[in-house]
Formats: structure tokens, sequence, C-alpha cells
């Protein structure tokens, strides 16, 4: 089956280690993003790409980055984690900017920092 | 900016009887999309149902309808006949497109229990 696929889906990394979460999809869409979710908060977008082009929001911290070498695969770096980055990580797909179009989550990423 | 509001942190509802979700939301456009999306525990998020601003009609999706009510910006969602594998937790969600970026902000959530 076409999806949207997330590994690991647990993540355990040391203060200031570097790590990096790793998304792909066999859905050949467009747009990928990543979406930050807090224990019990909303998922937080982070940035996205449609096709190479790199969207960031304004409050995503310069910690986080994001290489998207291929249609099929995202990556989301983060350079020098923080105990605040503890969160679930979660990938997310749709085929184009359309308002109605559908985004196809991954099951997510769990970032433990110790 | 738009924002999301869920007002209910965790729903409780016996099987096979009704359960509504309710959302609302703050924005100065006229065309949007909302939507609800389902999480069930350990596993990934998926679409429920959306509305598009501009249809009055309000959207339906099996078991699932939504009360869109433009004016109060609200966008309600009505469980029917709940099932077991209606347990999770329930997010509202407001998307923006501004032509060259699409952006959904979602609201806390909702965690719907479902008992026997």
């Amino acid at each position: 089956d076409a999806m949207v696929i997330q590994n690991p889906r647990y993540q355990v990394t040391q203060f200031g280690k570097p790590v990096t979460l790793s998304c792909s999809q066999t859905l050949n869409h467009n747009v990928m993003y990543w979406y930050q979710q807090k224990s019990s908060q909303a998922p937080k977008l982070l940035f996205h790409y449609y096709d190479k082009d790199f969207n960031n929001e304004a409050d995503t911290p310069d910690n986080f980055q994001s290489r998207r070498p291929n249609t099929s695969f995202c990556f989301l770096d983060i350079r020098s984690p923080g105990l605040g980055d503890a969160a679930m990580y979660l990938c997310a797909t749709s085929r184009n900017f359309r308002q109605g179009e559908t985004q196809y989550f991954g099951p997510g990423t769990r970032l433990l920092v110790l | 900016a738009q924002t999301v509001t869920q007002s209910q942190p965790e729903m409780s509802v016996q099987e096979a009887e009704t359960v509504t979700l309710s959302c609302t939301y703050d924005t100065s456009e006229s065309d949007y999309y909302l939507f609800w999306y389902k999480q069930p525990p350990s596993r990934q998020m998926i679409l429920v149902i959306r509305q598009e601003a501009y249809k009055q009609q309000n959207a339906t999706e099996n078991r699932f309808s939504v009360n869109f009510q433009k004016a109060a910006k609200s966008f309600s969602l009505k469980i029917s006949d709940s099932q077991l594998g209606d347990a999770a937790m329930y997010f509202c969600a407001y998307r923006t497109y501004t032509g060259t970026a699409s952006k959904l902000t979602f609201g806390t959530g909702t965690r719907l229990q479902v008992t026997l």
C-alpha cells in the first residue's frame, strides 16, 4: 500500500548530540511536511517542501533543519537537541497546495532526549 | 493569525451512542477549509472529514458529520453509532493557502473514549 513511512518509530539521543529522523513516501506527492507534537499539544508545523522548494515557519528554531534529496525522502536534522525538543515528530505529505488536499501522515517518530 | 480551539480535552461516549466534539476557530479569511483528523493510540493521523467554507451544506462521511456555522466560526464533529474503534484523539484543523505555501493549524485535540 502507498504510504508515509517514518523511521525509527522511537529515537533516543543525548543532550546536544545531533540526530536525524527520516521520512519516506510512496505516494509520489509533491509536498512533504514536518510537524512537532509535544505531549498533550497540537501538532505544530516546522517546515515543508514543495518539490525542492523549502519553506521554514517563522518560529521554527535554527536548531532544526531539513533535507529532501529526492521526491520520496525527507529528513529532519536536529543539530543540538535540548530537553525541550523531546516530542513526537510527524511527517506528512500532500499532492499539492490546493486547499482541499488531504495531508497523509506517517506514524511519527517519538524522540527522547537524555 | 488563525487559531483553533477545542474546549473539550476529553469526552466519553457509550458504544452505539452519538457524541459531538466542539471546535471553534478565529480567522479573517473568507475562503478556507476545515478538517477533522483522528489519531488512534500509537497510530498515524488520518483524515475523518473536511468542509469548504464556501459550501453551506454540512459535510457527511458515513457515521461522521459536521455542523459548520460560518458566522459563529464553529465546526463541530458528530459521531453517530459510536464504535470501539472510534476511540482516539480528534484534532480540528484549519487550512490556509497563500498561493505559494499551505499550512494546517491544529487545535489541541479531544480525547474520545468509547465505553461498552
